[in-house]
């Protein structure tokens, strides 16, 4: 069972708008602003998309965009695209035990 | 543009000992503030971190595989090695290191990825 819960998986149609739930604890994403999303296409490895909550690295589409309220992140996508589809994981700091936790991902189909 | 690759044995007796390398291309492995962090994905399952070493050399393992994991450093080739003992068929993943920013905490450069299946 991961740290952090996701749902396993999301849809939308192109051009629409979808939100990826990241629910963690006070002992990760509530208390702590380093919330991480990564992009994986099957058979690639990982993508960093959004990292520090909102930010995004260089060359990442501003389609995708980042927030946190309490103890959830989020990652929207906006004007989605069939390039889009893909799997999602969000990631955190922890204080916990384990320093990294990540969620147990979600598998974003469009339609 | 700093480039990550795996390299090990695909397979692996039960009971025997796993072994990868990542070698870091395009920078320096101990420079800068960074974790150099192995994460393995079982097939059609989610990423679980395994471990990371900072420049420094100290270490921080998954406490559910700590007993059989030792990462290390080795800054003269520019790579980072991965040990877990004792293995048995739920090692059987892809594993996958990555740099950790200790500013963010993010992974930001990713290697490919390599399968290691732990089979007799």
């Amino acid at each position: 069972q991961s740290a952090l819960t996701q749902p396993a998986s999301v849809s939308g149609s192109p051009g629409q708008s979808i939100t990826i739930s990241c629910t963690g604890t006070s002992s990760d994403v509530g208390d702590y602003n380093y919330v991480s999303w990564y992009q994986q296409h099957p058979g690639k490895a990982p993508k960093l998309m959004i990292y520090e909550v909102f930010n995004r690295p260089s060359g990442v589409s501003n389609r995708f965009s980042g927030s946190k309220s309490g103890n959830t992140a989020s990652l929207t996508i906006s004007g989605l695209q069939a390039e889009d589809e893909a799997d999602y994981y969000c990631s955190s700091y922890s204080s916990s035990s384990s320093p990294v936790v990540f969620g147990g991902g979600t598998k974003l189909t469009v339609l | 543009q700093v480039q990550l690759q795996e390299s090990g044995p695909g397979l692996v007796k039960p009971s025997q000992t796993l072994s990868l390398t990542c070698t870091v291309s395009g920078g320096s492995i101990s420079s800068g503030s960074y974790y150099w962090t192995w994460i393995r994905q079982p097939a059609g399952k989610g990423l679980e971190w395994i471990g990371r070493i900072y420049t420094s050399g100290s270490t921080n393992y998954n406490p559910s595989l700590k007993s059989r994991l030792t990462i290390s450093l080795d800054t003269s080739k520019n790579h980072f090695s991965l040990k877990v003992s004792s293995v048995t068929a739920a090692d059987t993943a892809v594993y996958y290191c990555a740099r950790q920013r200790a500013a963010g905490l993010d992974f930001d450069y990713w290697g490919q990825g390599t399968l290691v299946t732990v089979s007799s």
